[in-house]
């Protein structure tokens, strides 16, 4: 078992791009978070997802950040037209049942935007 | 939503030393309790849990204890040592309604 699997680790982008954080999450594992977490500060969920459906999308920015979760492939985290705030360690995370119940993170994309 | 506080914000003990870390939270629907550990520039790690019809759990040198009248959950490590340093995060959550909601850190110092 891999563990949750995040892509690219590191990501920069110029100010209007769009940036694409993946995230395959462990085997066996249908409940997929999002969370944002910036220099010396917490972890802030955005989006909890399950298959094809949003279970949770209350810590999500209303403009530019949608999330995924198709039947088939990652799960993926959209921003579209990136400004310098976005920037931010972005980590997801995996657990077998809902919730969170034993969760586990994925190492992370370090989203750099300049 | 939750409400989540931890207390202390930050730890310094010397090695050898136990440390506590209070946890409270305000969904009394809460049911599930872990504790995670993150090292610096790394990710979160799940280190114990707790459910909510358990009030106390050990794993080698660590323990969590919940008061779910008082609505709070507090992390043991005994023996701590250098290795310990790091952010411990709690994230109470009801497992029917929603995902985990951190609380804003502890971090942990051991001295050598």
């Amino acid at each position: 078992n891999a563990g949750v699997m995040q892509n690219p680790r590191h990501l920069v982008r110029r100010r209007g791009q769009e940036a694409r954080l993946r995230c395959s999450p462990m085997k066996g594992h249908s409940h997929v978070y999002w969370y944002r977490q910036l220099p010396e500060e917490g972890l802030k969920f955005m989006v909890y997802l399950q298959k094809e459906n949003i279970i949770d999308e209350s810590g999500m920015p209303k403009e530019r950040f949608s999330a995924e979760f198709p039947k088939e492939g990652p799960s993926i985290l959209r921003i579209q037209q990136v400004v310098r705030g976005d920037s931010a360690a972005y980590f997801c995370a995996s657990s077998p049942g809902p919730g969170g119940t034993e969760a586990f993170f994925g190492q992370g994309t370090r989203l750099t935007v300049v | 939503g939750e409400n989540v506080e931890q207390h202390p914000s930050t730890l310094s003990v010397q090695e050898g030393d136990s440390a506590v870390i209070k946890c409270t939270y305000s969904d009394s629907a809460s049911n599930y309790f872990p504790w995670y550990k993150q090292e610096l520039g790394k990710r979160p790690q799940l280190i114990i849990d707790i459910r909510s019809n358990v009030g106390e759990k050990k794993d080698q040198r660590i323990a969590v204890t919940l008061n779910k009248t008082a609505k709070h959950f507090s992390l043991h490590i005994t023996e701590t040592q250098p290795e310990d340093s790091a952010v411990y995060f709690c994230a109470p959550v009801d497992t029917g309604r929603r995902a985990l909601t951190f609380g804003s850190g502890t971090r942990l110092q051991v001295q050598p």
